[in-house]
């Protein structure tokens, strides 16, 4: 299995749908992501979650909730979204931060590409 | 708040020619670690190289190499031989010790010409 897991790949929803997001990590790791990936702007960091515990939510818009029922798994849920909400999603995962010695990096997913009519 | 700029948005290199991307940062912190991840079409965000700020040796990884110059903030990546499927976005990123976030630049498009 590939380290970070994302689906679906591609999501085409109209603004009053629900729909979510899944990721998943096979690599052991304590803290998962959020981030969204819009054309011709810098990556977006949307939510942090660290054993569980949210511990960054980055001023998202309350249509995007998260939710992390252990540290393997990581869900979007998506309502009411707008068009300018379409981007490509990515997760990620990486170990418990602050570890000197430990890589710092995180492992993404191949994102899911959203687009809202 | 860190920042950190990538002012190449677009770079081109002939096959097995050497092309060095440019990345400079801001912040006030001294431990910190510094990425450069590669995007190929296929979306997947690859880490490239690591450079951990209280090492002042310049990482290399194969044909990858970055210049880390603390002092001026600076961390560029060079890659030499450059191949056809060095081709992707490049995104240059830094995270403070005992954060969790990563924070990217804006990225620069590498194109590789045979």
């Amino acid at each position: 299995e590939t380290g970070v897991t994302q689906t679906p790949r591609h999501l085409v929803m109209g603004m009053t749908n629900k729909k979510s997001l899944k990721c998943e990590q096979h690599l052991g790791h304590n803290a998962m992501y959020w981030y969204k990936q819009s054309a011709k702007k810098p990556l977006e960091l949307m939510f942090v979650y660290n054993f569980k515990e949210q511990t960054e939510n980055n001023s998202v818009p309350s249509r995007f909730s998260p939710e992390c029922p252990n540290s393997s798994h990581l869900f979007l849920h998506l309502h009411t979204l707008q068009p300018e909400d379409s981007a490509l999603y990515l997760c990620a995962s990486s170990s418990s931060p602050g570890l000197a010695g430990e890589g710092g990096e995180l492992f993404f997913g191949e994102g899911s590409r959203l687009t809202v009519l | 708040a860190q920042t950190v700029t990538q002012s190449q948005p677009e770079m081109s290199v002939q096959e097995a020619e050497t092309v060095t991307l440019s990345c400079t940062y801001d912040t006030s912190e001294s431990d910190y670690y510094l990425f450069w991840y590669k995007q190929p079409p296929s979306r997947q965000m690859i880490l490239v190289i690591r450079q951990e700020a209280y090492k002042q040796q310049n990482a290399t990884e194969n044909r990858f190499s970055v210049n880390f110059q603390k002092a001026a903030k600076s961390f560029s990546l060079k890659i030499s031989d450059s191949q056809l499927g060095d081709a992707a976005m490049y995104f240059c990123a830094y995270r403070r010790y005992n954060t969790d976030k990563l924070i990217f630049g804006t990225g620069t498009r590498l194109q590789v010409f045979p």
